[in-house]
């Protein structure tokens, strides 16, 4: 059974930077994209950033490019999404979950998610 | 990147069939059949209802289906029970290489 589990979240200022993890179990990691989604309060999902199993392609939204940085460590199962500048409308619940198919190197749906952890950006 | 136009809100009763609709435009769901749809009960983490428009995971139920007429995509859950109670999120793939988000309908079984 894929496990996801998020880690890394919590409270950072304004400007502030953060890195949220997700480590992965069950699964043949570095053949499969990784995405980062998020939930702000009281709005739906927005995807934020995906990263091809290699690690070589990264594709980000246009309301955080240039300021998050997604990146992982196929030898450690780990997937990492680095929050730099952050910005109020960045707060939410940030969610790690796993391409449905095996090789691609971008993520259209996601059929495992972990459980989220939150990150709140506020003075 | 605008987000897909989903309504905030439906309702129905127990056995009754909803209708939810996700509206987006000819960069996103009318170029690709490439639409998904969540369902996601209050502190859980989404789970895929149904991928490539129609398609649907292993272990899902088929009182749920998916549809698209052009830019509009559509998901129909029949025989309506009161754990179908959630959230539910449409996603499309688009032309820009990323996937776009519907707002959320929040699905009341009354």
């Amino acid at each position: 059974e894929v496990q996801l589990l998020e880690s890394g979240g919590g409270l950072v200022q304004p400007g502030g930077s953060l890195t949220v993890s997700c480590v992965a179990s069950g699964v043949t990691f570095s053949s499969y994209c990784m995405t980062w989604v998020r939930r702000a309060p009281g709005k739906g999902l927005e995807w934020v950033s995906s990263i091809s199993g290699p690690g070589v392609d990264t594709y980000y939204a246009d309301s955080v490019k240039g300021r998050f940085a997604i990146s992982r460590n196929n030898a450690k199962n780990t997937l990492y999404l680095q929050v730099n500048t952050v910005r109020a409308e960045d707060t939410a619940i940030y969610y790690c979950a796993k391409d449905r198919r095996y090789g691609y190197a971008f993520g259209r749906e996601f059929d495992f998610w972990g459980q989220g952890i939150l990150v709140t950006v506020s003075s | 990147q605008s987000a897909l136009t989903q309504p905030a809100s439906v309702s129905g009763s127990p056995g009754q069939s909803i209708t939810i609709s996700c509206t987006g435009t000819s960069s996103d769901i009318g170029a690709y059949n490439h639409v998904s749809w969540y369902q996601q009960h209050p502190g859980k983490a989404p789970k895929l209802m149904i991928y490539d428009v129609s398609d649907r995971p292993s272990g899902v139920s088929d009182r749920f289906s998916g549809s698209k007429s052009g830019n509009t995509a559509s998901l129909t859950i029949s025989q309506l029970q009161a754990e179908d109670e959630a959230d539910y999120h449409c996603s499309s793939y688009t032309r820009s290489t990323t996937v776009v988000f519907g707002g959320g309908t929040k699905l009341t079984v009354l």
